[in-house]
């Protein structure tokens, strides 16, 4: 079956710039989850979708980070007025449900700052 | 001190080596405990998942949890060119996400 797809693949852009990544979480996973992975670094949690609770946004490292998800479909993460800094990896991954449920992963949006 | 460690390697062994990698953690309240292999420019995919302290075994895969000691190790058998890959360690939060090491980079030539 498909599995999380993650849109674009690649993303530059110029530092002031929004912008906007997309995930697709595997169908009937009520948990989704973003995180970002710097190069040489391990994944760091932004953000966390659990059906239809109110998010764990606790990640999220500044106000220019927001995120939101459709009921159980589709997510968005969105980064304002980008800094070089926020150049990473941004790793999408869902669940059947929270806890100790395993993962699964999208390939990732590259994310370059400029 | 950060809640999981993870020597970052990179970590270079001939095919058919004996692999041992590790991690440390300092939550005792962590009760899963999960290895994740991530090739280059992919997502990371869940290797081995285990919950209680021993050994579990999975072909040339064994996941080790010492949780008196709060340690666990990946040991790969003969390993193969395609387990060159980024193997990171992880641990969920109750409720809510994973918390990972920083990965540790294995290299295995031919």
């Amino acid at each position: 079956g498909a599995g999380v797809s993650q849109s674009p693949s690649n993303k530059v852009t110029e530092k002031g710039k929004d912008v906007e990544l997309r995930c697709d979480p595997i169908s009937g996973h009520t948990a989704l989850y973003w995180y970002r992975q710097r190069l040489g670094q391990g994944l760091e949690f932004l953000i966390y979708f659990q059906g239809n609770s109110a998010p764990d946004k606790s990640g999220l490292p500044s106000d220019r980070f927001s995120a939101e998800r459709t009921g159980e479909s589709v997510s968005t993460l969105t980064i304002q007025r980008t800094q070089q800094e926020d150049s990473a990896v941004y790793l999408c991954a869902s669940s059947l449900g929270p806890g100790g449920e395993t993962q699964y992963f999208g390939p990732g949006t590259r994310l370059l700052v400029l | 001190q950060k809640e999981v460690e993870q020597d970052p390697g990179p970590l270079s062994v001939p095919e058919g080596a004996i692999v041992s990698l590790n991690c440390t953690y300092s939550n005792s309240a962590f009760q899963y405990f999960m290895w994740y292999r991530q090739y280059s420019r992919k997502g990371p995919e869940l290797l081995m998942y285990t919950y209680s302290s021993g050994n579990k075994e999975d072909g040339r895969f064994t996941a080790q949890v010492d949780k008196s000691s709060k340690y666990i190790s990946l040991f790969i058998r003969d390993s193969q060119p395609s387990d060159s890959a980024t193997y990171l360690c992880a641990m969920p939060q109750a409720g809510t996400a994973l918390i990972f090491g920083k990965g540790t980079t294995l290299s295995v030539s031919s």
